[in-house]
């Protein structure tokens, strides 16, 4: 199994909505990350989590909160979002937290987030 | 901070062309990646090039390193319709946690 699994695909919310972001693998990685891509732009870091252990946060605004119950899973939580952070929501995972000499990263599909 | 340039930015190309996308750096890396990411998906890497001055090929795909490994390429010959999609080469960061710093990539479009 190396796939990245994210839920949902898409999302539609109000300013006022709760609602999360859910990622996925099985590979026995131990770093996750979050990254937001907006259309025609890079992916953009905004949380690395290490063994469970949130390890850097990009100056993300507090309207996002990631959580990592285990080392499968990685959730962002969202509330009071703004429209400008519409964009598509990309969860990754590695094999270890340092540089091992690759960095390679394993991405997920990604979530659509719309917020009206 | 490490900064890589790509170019060109966008390119729109025939089937059967050869491209080229660079990407550019002033900063040392240790190593190089290349992704590719279709509309609507994540990306997907293709390849990690590790020693300065190596090439490595993945079918019609070649992709280079620099000497000094500040630079990387990709060739793609004979293009086709399936090649289509944003281009991102990327580099670690000095942060130690296997992050990632992208170019702004590539988005090539082959046409039939």
């Amino acid at each position: 199994d190396t796939e990245v699994t994210q839920t949902p695909k898409h999302l539609v919310m109000g300013m006022t909505n709760k609602k999360s972001l859910k990622c996925e693998q099985h590979m026995g990685h131990r770093a996750m990350y979050w990254y937001k891509q907006k259309a025609k732009k890079p992916p953009e870091l905004m949380f690395v989590y290490s063994y469970e252990k949130l390890s850097i946060n990009e100056s993300v605004p507090s309207r996002f909160s990631p959580e990592c119950p285990n080392s499968s899973l990685l959730n962002l939580h969202l509330h009071a979002l703004q429209p400008e952070d519409s964009a598509l929501y990309l969860c990754a995972s590695s094999h270890h937290p340092r540089l091992d000499g690759t960095g390679e990263l394993f991405f997920g599909e990604g979530s659509r987030l719309t917020v009206l | 901070t490490q900064l890589l340039e790509q170019s060109p930015q966008f390119l729109s190309i025939q089937e059967g062309e050869n491209l080229t996308v660079y990407c550019n750096s002033s900063s040392v890396f240790s190593s190089l990646q290349w992704y590719r990411q279709e509309p609507g998906e994540g990306p997907v890497l293709l390849v990690t090039v590790v020693t300065g001055g190596e090439v490595k090929k993945l079918k019609r795909l070649t992709f280079q390193f620099g000497d000094a490994r500040k630079d990387s390429s990709l060739h793609i010959t004979a293009a086709q319709p399936g090649d289509t999609g944003l281009y991102l080469c990327a580099g670690p960061m000095n942060s130690g946690y296997s992050t990632l710093t992208f170019g702004k990539g590539t988005m090539l479009l082959v046409s039939p």
